[in-house]
């Protein structure tokens, strides 16, 4: 049984640029979750998708984020024109349906220089 | 407003010691209640949850936790703490299963 997958594992940037991250989540799990995760803090809930669905997004998704989820499998969280602020960890958790837990992939770290 | 505290932001232990680590929330219900665990660079994984029920939950590597509605606490414990369990140690609550609100964490260190 695969967990969750995350590419890539390390991105660095430089201010300005787009990034695109890729998560794949546990088969055959219908939630799909995005958290970010600063250095010394605990993850605050970015986005999740029921199927393909977009559910909710948090007001820390700024217009230059956008998340998808196309065919209710794998996920991309794309940062248009990133800055500095943008450095952390992108964590993305999938569960199997309403109502069951979370699990966690290892995270993409985004450094902006 | 909804908020996860976890008072304690380092705790050092003797390997062989028993281990606590406190967890309050604030909350309009009864939410859904998780511990995480987080090795350096790593993802989190699942410790154990408390959705409902026994108020005492077990969960993996020997780990439990004690839900107490009349102190809004969730504290997770260990009886004999090993090496292997240095890491970050996050409590996570929810109104459902969904939007979590994570603590801060403790980061846990363990003397030989």
């Amino acid at each position: 049984d695969t967990g969750v997958s995350q590419n890539p594992r390390h991105k660095i940037t430089k201010r300005g640029q787009n990034v695109t991250f890729r998560c794949d989540p546990i088969s055959e799990h219908n939630r799909l979750y995005w958290y970010r995760q600063t250095l010394g803090q605990g993850p605050e809930f970015l986005t999740y998708f029921q199927n393909e669905a977009q559910l909710e997004k948090s007001r820390l998704l700024s217009d230059r984020f956008s998340a998808e989820r196309p065919k209710g499998s794998f996920s991309t969280l794309e940062i248009q024109r990133t800055e500095q602020g943008d450095s952390a960890m992108y964590l993305c958790a999938s569960s199997l349906s309403v109502g069951t837990e979370q699990y966690f992939g290892p995270g993409t770290r985004l450094t902006v220089t | 407003a909804q908020s996860v505290t976890q008072p304690d932001i380092h705790i050092t232990v003797s390997e062989g010691a028993s281990l606590e680590l406190r967890c309050n929330y604030s909350y309009g219900a009864t939410p859904y209640l998780f511990w995480y665990v987080q090795s350096p660079g790593q993802g989190l994984q699942l410790l154990l949850k408390y959705f409902s029920g026994d108020t005492l939950v077990q969960g993996i590597k020997g780990f439990e936790a004690e839900f107490k509605r009349s102190q809004s606490s969730f504290n997770l414990r260990k009886p004999s703490v090993h090496w292997s369990d240095a890491a970050e140690y996050f409590c996570a609550v929810g109104l459902n299963t969904d939007k979590l609100i994570f603590g801060t964490g403790t980061r846990l260190q363990v003397f030989p």
